[in-house]
């Protein structure tokens, strides 16, 4: 069973352009969470959906980022316009249920300039 | 209010000693579930283990073992003769009412 998948694994770009991260979580797993990785800040949850409905999306820093699932085996975040301070390691986890092992993607770095 | 918390930043020990990691959880929930995730130089986040709150045995897993106690609501994770593959952060992580809540992780270095 291939594991949660996440695209692209590297992203350069210019401060004030769009980025779009992608993830598919692992098939059946009904909870899919994005989180970003600091050094100053750790990891912080920025959003979480169950079956594919936004549950908690306090941790999104500001109205340039967004967040979608459109179905049960995508979702993206969105960053529009970025901005340096938004470079990180950007997460993708997905959990069976509610009280499933959460299995984290790969990671995106993302490196706003 | 759920939390967890890893009061060890960082730790570094000589090769072959063994090292403790200390976790420490609260919540107010009688159903709940504890893990450890691995997270080595490479990046990746990588999942050790997962205990439910009704199951208090210690787990060993090679040089690996956990100590879970529910009178000081703690979550050790043990590794014995530490090697430098062993060198990375470590999280303890709870979920609890279906929330997820990560420690701040403790930075392990395996000196040769």
């Amino acid at each position: 069973d291939a594991g949660v998948i996440q695209s692209p694994r590297h992203e350069v770009t210019e401060m004030g352009q769009e980025v779009t991260l992608r993830c598919k979580p692992i098939s059946g797993h009904d909870y899919l969470f994005w989180y970003r990785q600091t050094m100053m800040r750790g990891l912080e949850l920025l959003i979480y959906f169950n079956n594919n409905v936004p549950i908690d999306d306090s941790g999104m820093p500001e109205d340039r980022f967004s967040a979608k699932m459109p179905n049960a085996s995508f979702s993206t975040l969105k960053i529009q316009p970025s901005e340096p301070r938004d470079s990180a390691v950007y997460f993708c986890a997905s959990r069976r249920d509610r009280s499933g092992t959460t299995f984290f993607g790969p990671g995106t770095r993302l490196l706003v300039l | 209010a759920q939390k967890v918390t890893q009061a060890q930043t960082e730790i570094s020990v000589v090769e072959k000693e063994d090292v403790t990691l200390d976790c420490v959880y609260e919540t107010r929930d009688t159903t709940y579930y504890l893990f450890w995730y691995k997270q080595p130089p490479s990046g990746e986040l990588v999942f050790l283990i997962r205990r439910n709150s009704f199951d208090e045995q210690n787990e060993i897993s090679g040089r690996y073992s956990w100590n879970f106690q529910k009178s000081t609501s703690s979550f050790n994770f043990t590794i014995t003769a530490s090697q430098v593959v062993d060198s990375a952060v470590y999280f303890c992580a709870l979920t609890s009412g279906g929330q997820f809540y990560f420690g701040t992780g403790t930075s392990l270095t395996v000196i040769p």
